[in-house]
């Protein structure tokens, strides 16, 4: 079974504050994503990373940033939190093989305050 | 812009009956339909997988695939109301990115 860890699964911070979001998989797999999850929004992809070193942003990058610096881990990163980005973050993985559905983690709500 | 469509809900459905739930893609050279299951408050957890026409089975659990109509569906039989979440629909584009719909909610009532 593919494993899919959120450092976090509540987190709340203060407006301004850096805030690190850390995701771990065990299945080595090149794709990692990072969404966000708002009420009648549905998912929303804010980053993701096809292999060690590279970033894509997705449909809502701004005021995030995400680093992935080894194959298992990729972390999201607030640089300056604002109330609106309290919401449920997810990440999920995907094999390099074609056709094959995304694996998430627990997910972090986080709460900016 | 690729669209997965969804009715948003709530689906109410008696206990021990079949839940029908529906999506439509816009993308037609999709390949690979997934259908997901997420509990408040939960992450999506993976329920089927289906990736030619016609209809497969997974206990109670049936998913169907239209692809002239581009349409795939989820049937739940014998309906619990562990089964109440919300479910989402995603299918992976002619790029391999996967798109999700926005979920419907279903609610099975005792």
């Amino acid at each position: 079974d593919v494993k899919v860890t959120q450092s976090s699964r509540y987190l709340v911070k203060r407006t301004g504050e850096k805030v690190f979001l850390e995701c771990v998989q065990d299945m080595d797999h090149e794709n990692m994503f990072w969404y966000r999850q708002d009420p009648g929004l549905g998912l929303r992809l804010i980053y993701f990373s096809y292999d060690v070193k590279m970033k894509e942003k997705g449909d809502i990058p701004e005021g995030y940033s995400v680093s992935r610096e080894k194959k298992e881990r990729f972390s999201l990163i607030l640089e300056s939190a604002s109330t609106n980005q309290t919401s449920m973050y997810l990440c999920a993985t995907l094999t390099g093989l074609r056709n094959q559905p995304q694996h998430f983690g627990d997910g972090t709500r986080l709460s900016i305050l | 812009q690729k669209e997965v469509e969804q009715n948003s809900g709530p689906l109410s459905v008696p206990e021990g009956a079949i839940a029908s739930l529906n999506c439509t893609y816009s993308d037609r050279v999709s390949q690979s339909f997934f259908w997901y299951r997420q509990y408040s408050g939960k992450s999506p957890e993976l329920i089927m997988s289906i990736y030619s026409n016609g209809d497969k089975e997974d206990g109670r659990f049936t998913a169907q695939l239209n692809k002239a109509s581009q349409y795939v569906s989820l049937l739940i039989r014998d309906s619990q109301p562990s089964d109440s979440a919300t479910y989402l629909c995603a299918v992976n584009d002619r790029d391999d990115k996967i798109i999700f719909g926005k979920g419907t909610r279903l609610h099975i009532l005792p």
